[in-house]
């Protein structure tokens, strides 16, 4: 099935610096997700974004959803030990039966 | 806040048994509810979206016989795996949607077959 294009794949980072990831899709969504994922546990969302332009914080968290709705960006400041974990974005587009498509997920890893 | 609850949160049986995983949704009612399979270090795959009363959508290359979905009520939809084998071994997680709620997932079951 159709998948995000998600990178870095990727990040290994000292403990206070920033991180930023981002997705892009080849089709337009309605929706964007960030999700995190710790091991051996569901997704828990962390942002939605519902429409183009959009720019949400939650946090040391910020997402924006692209203005062309094809691409999204989340950005995690003064990174801590418990940021530790797998970042999915997702999709969704209002005609899909409310089928999400995910991101193959970026690995996150912080040295203290 | 929505709460989606999943259960077993691991369970290992014998190759050629059946394996029920139930997920509800706490404090709302899911509209939709979907599986997914999730292979280590790999990103969500969907097996198949189920609509409270209706007969599950499975994804393709999915057999529906063997991963019998029911979505009896708003709050309850169970996946069964039927004459496990251990390949069906694997990281199963639901995810519970509502319009004003959307997608919350389940804990995850991990399943092994031996």
């Amino acid at each position: 099935g159709q998948q995000l294009n998600q990178s870095p794949q990727s990040m290994f980072i000292q403990e206070g610096e920033d991180v930023s990831m981002n997705c892009t899709s080849s089709s337009i969504f309605n929706t964007w997700l960030w999700y995190k994922q710790d091991p051996g546990e569901g997704p828990v969302l962390l942002i939605a974004l519902y429409k183009a332009g959009e720019l949400t914080s939650n946090g040391r968290l910020t997402a924006q959803f692209g203005i062309t709705r094809k691409d999204s960006f989340l950005n995690i400041s003064a990174s801590i030990p418990s940021d530790v974990g797998i970042y999915f974005c997702a999709g969704h587009n209002a005609g899909n039966n409310r089928k999400l498509i995910w991101g193959l997920g970026t690995s996150l890893a912080v040295n203290p | 806040g929505a709460v989606v609850s999943q259960h077993p949160s691991w369970v290992i049986c014998k190759s050629g048994t059946s394996v029920k995983i139930e997920c509800r949704s706490l404090d709302f009612q899911a509209t939709t509810m979907f599986w997914y399979r999730q292979f280590p270090k790999q990103s969500l795959m969907l097996m198949a979206t189920s609509n409270e009363g209706s007969k599950a959508t499975y994804e393709q290359g999915v057999e529906k016989d063997k991963f019998l979905i029911n979505h009896a009520s708003l709050t309850l939809s169970t996946l069964t795996v039927t004459s496990a084998h251990p390949e069906d071994s694997s990281f199963y997680i639901c995810s519970a949607s509502h319009p004003g709620y959307g997608y919350t997932f389940g804990s995850g079951t991990r399943l092994t077959v031996v």
